[in-house]
């Protein structure tokens, strides 16, 4: 069964500092994508990061960077430079690659809950 | 990126009762998701739904207790029917992000209490 972990139910970070939210997942597929999203408390789930698995190279958007480990089944998320309106739920969420079309079904962690300290 | 808006955005419903949630996509898509998320917990798909055809759902979840109508390209509904404080949850339909390949957008969510 495919599975999505993620073992840190709430992490803090001071403003302007670094932070590294943790995931691993299990799939015995080869191609599929990885997601990052974002639910803050007005409860809008929004698309932070994806990462393609045949790419060997971490996306990066602006401040939001991840840590891609295909061998080890894992996918960090850093945020740099943190924001107070980063404060939120991180959930890393998985979906296997069909060809010709989406299958829709996203796999969710239980979810990361960020606090940022001003 | 498509704009979801979902109505209502909350409700209070008293037990035995049913409650329609509405999903409208502002772009054409193929599929419509919809999603549970009890307090506290992560995401859970419910089922999902193309345009002229059954929904098909995932495994918990029947048709009887989860209704869904597709009635066309941007739109959908989900029915929780004869609820139970059990169903108290946020409710997320989303869509696939067409020519972005596996990637879903979400609406705002329905916050559902069944007193």
């Amino acid at each position: 069964a495919q599975t999505v972990t993620q073992s840190q139910p709430e992490m803090s970070v001071q403003e302007a500092e670094t932070v590294t939210l943790s995931c691993t997942y299990d799939t015995s597929e080869s191609d599929y994508y990885l997601f990052w999203y974002k639910q803050p408390p007005s409860r809008q789930m929004i698309l932070v990061i994806r990462q393609e698995a045949y790419k060997q190279q971490n996306a990066t958007e602006n401040r939001f960077s991840v840590n891609f480990q295909k061998a080890a089944k894992s996918f960090s998320l850093k945020i740099s430079d943190s924001q107070l309106g980063d404060a939120a739920m991180y959930f890393c969420a998985y979906v296997p690659q069909y060809y010709g079309g989406s299958q829709g079904n996203l796999i969710f962690g239980k979810g990361t809950k960020l606090s940022v300290k001003p | 990126s498509a704009v979801i808006s979902q109505k209502p955005s909350r409700d209070i419903c008293q037990r035995g009762t049913s409650l329609t949630i509405q999903c409208q996509v502002d772009s054409q898509v193929t599929m419509m998701f919809w999603y549970r998320q009890q307090p506290g917990q992560s995401l859970t798909l419910i089922a999902t739904a193309n345009q002229g055809s059954e929904a098909t759902y995932e495994s918990g979840f029947v048709i009887d207790k989860f209704p869904i109508s597709r009635p066309n390209l941007t739109f959908s509904t989900l029915t929780v029917s004869n609820m139970s404080p059990e169903d108290s949850s946020i409710y997320l339909c989303s869509v696939d992000g067409g020519a972005s390949i596996n990637e879903q957008f979400f609406g705002p969510g329905t916050r559902l209490t069944v007193l």
